[in-house]
């Protein structure tokens, strides 16, 4: 089936750090989403992207579709200890409902 | 309701055992997943409903795995014969149906397969 590349697998950070995170892909996608999941809770939603090139702000977050639909990053500027979680990203195929998601970044903020 | 609500948070079972996991949609969603995470992994997609029909189910593992809604609102994920491999979070999410539109999660079932 359709697998996404997340990386890194984990990070250990400062409090205070910018963090950066990738999907990469073999195949096209038509909207790249992120999520983020505490323990013990669903994924929610942060940002949702939808076309090539598109660059989008939540907050501290940033997240951009890549121009070759294959790829996107998540950037959390300054952290805070409430960052830390499990950050996924998910891709969805033209004319494909459900989402195909990414193995997961694990972040660990050190106060 | 106000969010995906999933029962029971909790199930142990012994091997054999059949079980049965439910999820209530996001009232007026008409799209309906079941997806499963192992642990340290990332989600597995299983079967996704547009109102009461599967137009894919190509994630079932096996055929001990099935699920079903019903009025197009509540769902049943059922395990039939559970191994220990089965044991996971189970997250059921809800969106609008429409192109693009957004998955809400549950905050999943954790099965636990002694």
């Amino acid at each position: 089936g359709q697998q996404l590349n997340q990386s890194p697998q984990s990070m250990f950070i400062q409090e205070g750090e910018d963090v950066s995170m990738n999907c990469t892909s073999s195949s096209i996608f038509n909207t790249w989403l992120w999520y983020k999941q505490d323990p013990g809770e669903g994924p929610v939603l942060l940002i949702a992207l939808y076309k090539a090139g598109e660059l989008t702000s939540n907050g501290r977050l940033t997240a951009q579709f890549g121009i070759t639909r294959k790829d996107s990053f998540l950037n959390i500027s300054a952290s805070i200890p409430s960052d830390v979680g499990i950050y996924f990203c998910a891709g969805q195929l033209r004319g494909a409902q459900k989402l195909v998601f990414g193995q997961g970044t694990r972040l660990t903020i050190n106060p | 309701g106000a969010g995906v609500s999933q029962s029971p948070s909790n199930k142990v079972t012994e091997k054999g055992k059949d079980v049965e996991l439910r999820c209530d949609p996001i009232s007026g969603h008409t799209a309906l997943y079941w997806y499963r995470q192992s642990l340290g992994q990332g989600l597995e997609f299983l079967i996704y409903f547009q109102g009461n029909s599967a137009p894919d189910k190509s994630g079932l593992p096996s055929d001990r795995f099935s699920a079903e809604r019903t009025g197009g609102s509540v769902s049943t994920l059922t395990i039939q014969r559970t191994q220990q491999e089965d044991s996971a979070v189970y997250l059921c999410a809800s969106s609008l149906g429409e192109p693009r539109e957004k998955l809400f999660f549950g905050s999943g079932t954790q099965l636990s397969v002694l």
